[in-house]
C-alpha cells in the first residue's frame, strides 16, 4: 500500500526537543521531495520544510528557521524532523507529504503534495 | 510578507457550482494547488499546476488562473465535497504557502 506513516509526536516542555519521523511505503521515496506541513489546532495550514531527493535542497519556514532540521534517509525509505527549541506556538499536527517534481533544463515542473501521512499531534506545554 | 487571500467560507446548495478564489501577487508567476481537507483527515490534492486534476479527483473539480487571482470551481456540487479548501504557491522558489482555507458549506 502507497502511504506515508508519521510517528514521534507527543508532549514536551517549551524549549524542549522532539524528533519526527515518516516511513514511506508502496513507492520508490527516493524519487520523491518530501515536505513536513504542520496544523495548529482550529487552524489552518503551515509549510514547515522541504528536502529534494538527495537531501542537497532543504528549505524551512521563516518560523523555523535555526530551530528544526529536516533529513532522509533512502535507504530506509524514511523522512525525519528535529525540532528544538520548542515554543507553545509550535503545538500543532505535524504532516509529512511528497511531491514529485520533474526538471528539464533549468524548468521545473512541480505536481503538487499528492500523498500525505495521517499526521503526529505535537504539544508544547509546561 | 506574502499572503495568499482566501474568502473564510462559500455557501451553496446541491447541485450548485461554487467557486473558491485566492489572491496573491506572486500568482502570474507561480503556479498554485488545491487541497481538500475533511474534518479529521489529512489534506488531499484536487488541482496541481493551476488547473491539472490528479487522477481519481471527480471532473467536477476545476481550476483557473487570472492575474494574481487563481479559482477552484465545483460543478455540481455534492454533500461529500463540504470541506475546507487551501490553496498553496510560492512566493519565491524556496517558499512556500498555503492560504488561510476557505470552508465550503453544502
Amino acid at each position: 500500500e502507497v502511504q506515508l506513516v508519521e510517528s514521534g509526536g507527543g508532549l514536551v516542555k517549551p524549549g524542549g526537543s522532539l524528533r519526527l519521523s515518516c516511513a514511506a511505503s508502496g513507492f520508490s521515496f527516493s524519487t520523491y521531495t518530501m515536505n513536513w506541513v504542520r496544523q495548529a489546532p482550529g487552524q489552518g495550514l503551515e509549510w514547515v520544510s522541504t528536502i529534494s531527493t538527495g537531501g542537497t535542497y532543504i528549505y524551512y519556514g521563516d518560523s523555523m528557521k535555526g530551530r528544526f532540521t529536516v533529513s532522509r534517509d533512502n535507504a530506509e525509505n524514511s523522512l525525519f524532523l528535529q525540532m528544538s527549541s520548542l515554543r507553545v506556538e509550535d503545538t500543532a499536527v505535524y504532516y509529512c507529504a511528497r511531491t514529485y517534481i520533474t526538471s528539464s533544463g533549468n524548468s521545473y515542473s512541480n505536481y503538487g503534495m499528492d500523498l500525505w501521512g495521517q499526521g503526529t499531534t505535537v504539544t508544547v506545554s509546561s | 510578507s506574502y499572503e495568499l487571500t482566501q474568502p473564510p467560507s462559500v455557501s451553496v446548495s446541491p447541485g450548485q457550482t461554487a467557486t473558491i478564489t485566492c489572491s496573491g501577487n506572486a500568482l502570474p508567476k507561480q503556479y498554485a494547488y488545491w487541497y481538500q481537507q475533511k474534518p479529521g483527515q489529512a489534506p488531499v490534492l484536487v488541482i496541481y499546476k493551476d488547473k491539472e486534476r490528479p487522477s481519481g479527483i471527480p471532473e467536477r473539480f476545476s481550476g483557473s488562473s487570472s492575474g494574481t487571482t487563481v479559482t477552484l470551481t465545483i460543478s455540481g456540487v455534492r454533500a461529500e465535497d463540504e470541506a475546507v479548501y487551501y490553496c498553496q504557491s510560492a512566493d519565491r522558489s524556496d517558499s512556500w504557502m498555503f492560504g488561510g482555507g476557505t470552508k465550503l458549506t453544502v
